[in-house]
């Protein structure tokens, strides 16, 4: 069974620095999806960014970078110039690519980042 | 396009009655999965389904809890005789498929509040 590890309960920032929250996984499979949600006091999980696990180069989505380091099975998610809108809980999340198997979601159990004037 | 329907958005139940939660996918998407997600906790995978069919129900406790997913009309998840431990927030993501079709996109959750 896959697992998601994210070690960091809590993080804190700065307005406009960067900060990185990481993530491990332990899967066998070699073709897979890895995920960050973030989860706002409203609870709605919005979809940050996804990486396929076939693809090297690592995603971006503006402020929202990933280092995806396969090897080690890790996937951190870097946030850049921070702003009070990001303060939320982040949710790794990973998913089969087999499309023999159901693809549920397996999560992590979150990191707490707040963002500070 | 509107996006993942659920309601209700807050349900109270006293312990021993049942609970109905609703989830209409995305317009085009045909699999719906159920997470729960505890106080403080990430979410949980429960169950997975297609129209008509349930494909994947490791993550369901073995009783009281049952999902659908009727050919007409939303997915429901059903907890019956409800206890205090069920009180959490549900979370309905529907996907147009699996593997690389997979993209799952949640909607607003149902609180379930069990007094």
């Amino acid at each position: 069974a896959q697992t998601v590890t994210q070690s960091q309960p809590e993080m804190s920032v700065q307005e406009a620095e960067t900060v990185t929250l990481s993530c491990t996984y332990d899967t066998s499979e070699s073709d897979y999806y890895l995920f960050w949600y973030k989860q706002p006091p409203s609870r709605q999980m919005i979809l940050v960014i996804r990486q396929e696990a076939y693809k090297q180069q690592n995603a971006t989505e503006n402020r929202f970078s990933v280092n995806f380091q396969k090897a080690a099975k890790s996937f951190s998610l870097k946030i850049s110039d921070s702003q009070l809108g990001d303060a939320a809980m982040y949710f790794c999340a990973y998913r089969s690519g087999d499309t023999g198997t159901a693809s549920k979601l397996t999560f992590g159990t979150g990191t707490r980042l707040q963002v500070t004037l | 396009n509107a996006g993942v329907m659920q309601n209700p958005r807050h349900l109270v139940r006293r312990r021993g009655q049942e609970a109905r939660l609703r989830c209409s996918p995305m317009k085009g998407h045909s699999h719906v999965y159920w997470y729960r997600q505890l106080p403080e906790e990430g979410l949980k995978f429960m169950v997975y389904l297609q129209k008509e069919n349930i494909i994947d129900e490791s993550g369901m406790p073995k009783e009281r809890f049952s999902a659908e997913f009727p050919k007409e009309g939303p997915s429901i998840l059903r907890i019956q005789q409800v206890v205090r431990g069920d009180s959490a927030a549900y979370f309905c993501a529907s996907s147009r498929g699996s593997g690389g079709l997979g993209e799952q996109y949640f909607g607003p959750g149902t609180r379930l509040t069990v007094t």
